[in-house]
């Protein structure tokens, strides 16, 4: 089993402020995924990387994976308060493609 | 599209009692995932099936917890005897047997040991 290292573990901002997340691990990757859990509910998928150096858009949301697809970044601008939430990148196990999650950064964006 | 549905959402039991978790996927995906969240933490993999054979049950507690998916479709997966230390979601989810494919979650059962 990889170990997804995810930082900050917690995370607490103004609406309006830009935030970037990480999540690190000593492995190759061939893809990761990052999720978002909202309390009470499973994780939703946000987005796939899978080439080294890609990176990914959605809407104030801006996904990085390193060149050597080890890590990966989020980049949220002008956060807004229906981005709170625990999120979590994930990977596919070498071994087969069981999928693996990291601790998560839980974000609180108060108004 | 029906997504993934679990039942209970919410259990509460005394330890050492049994508990059982029922999951039905989204029809169609034929791998199935089981993962317990501990509070403010990542969910951590139990046991993956591929229709109705185990994958990867490398992390589950084999002493006391157990699972089956019949006929590739629902899954269960018991707990017993409980222990205070099994609180947590239990989180169900599939998708389609294909690397890096998107897992589709249920909203989990929170079960709560006293």
């Amino acid at each position: 089993t990889q170990l997804l290292e995810q930082s900050p573990q917690f995370l607490s901002i103004q609406e309006g402020e830009n935030l970037t997340v990480y999540c690190n691990s000593s492995s190759v990757f061939s893809s990761l995924q990052w999720y978002r859990q909202e309390p009470g509910e499973g994780p939703v998928l946000l987005v796939t990387v899978v080439t080294g150096g890609e990176v990914k858009k959605l809407k104030r949301l801006t996904f990085q994976f390193g060149d050597a697809r080890k890590d990966s970044s989020l980049h949220i601008t002008a956060a807004q308060p229906g981005d709170t939430g625990l999120y979590l990148c994930a990977v596919n196990s070498n071994s087969g493609y069981a999928l693996n999650f990291g601790k998560g950064t839980s974000l609180l964006v108060t108004p | 599209e029906a997504g993934v549905a679990q039942s209970p959402r919410y259990k509460i039991i005394e330890k050492r009692q049994s508990v059982a978790f029922w999951c039905n996927p989204i029809s169609g995906h034929a791998t199935l995932y089981w993962y317990q969240q501990i509070l403010g933490q990542g969910p951590k993999l139990l046991i993956q099936f591929q229709n109705n054979g185990v994958v990867d049950d490398s992390q589950l507690p084999k002493d006391r917890f157990s699972a089956e998916r019949l006929k590739g479709v629902d899954s269960t997966l018991k707990i017993q005897p409980a222990k205070l230390e099994d609180s947590a979601v239990y989180l169900c989810a599939s998708s389609a047997p294909i690397r890096g494919a998107e897992a589709f979650f249920g909203q989990g059962t929170r079960l709560t040991v006293v």
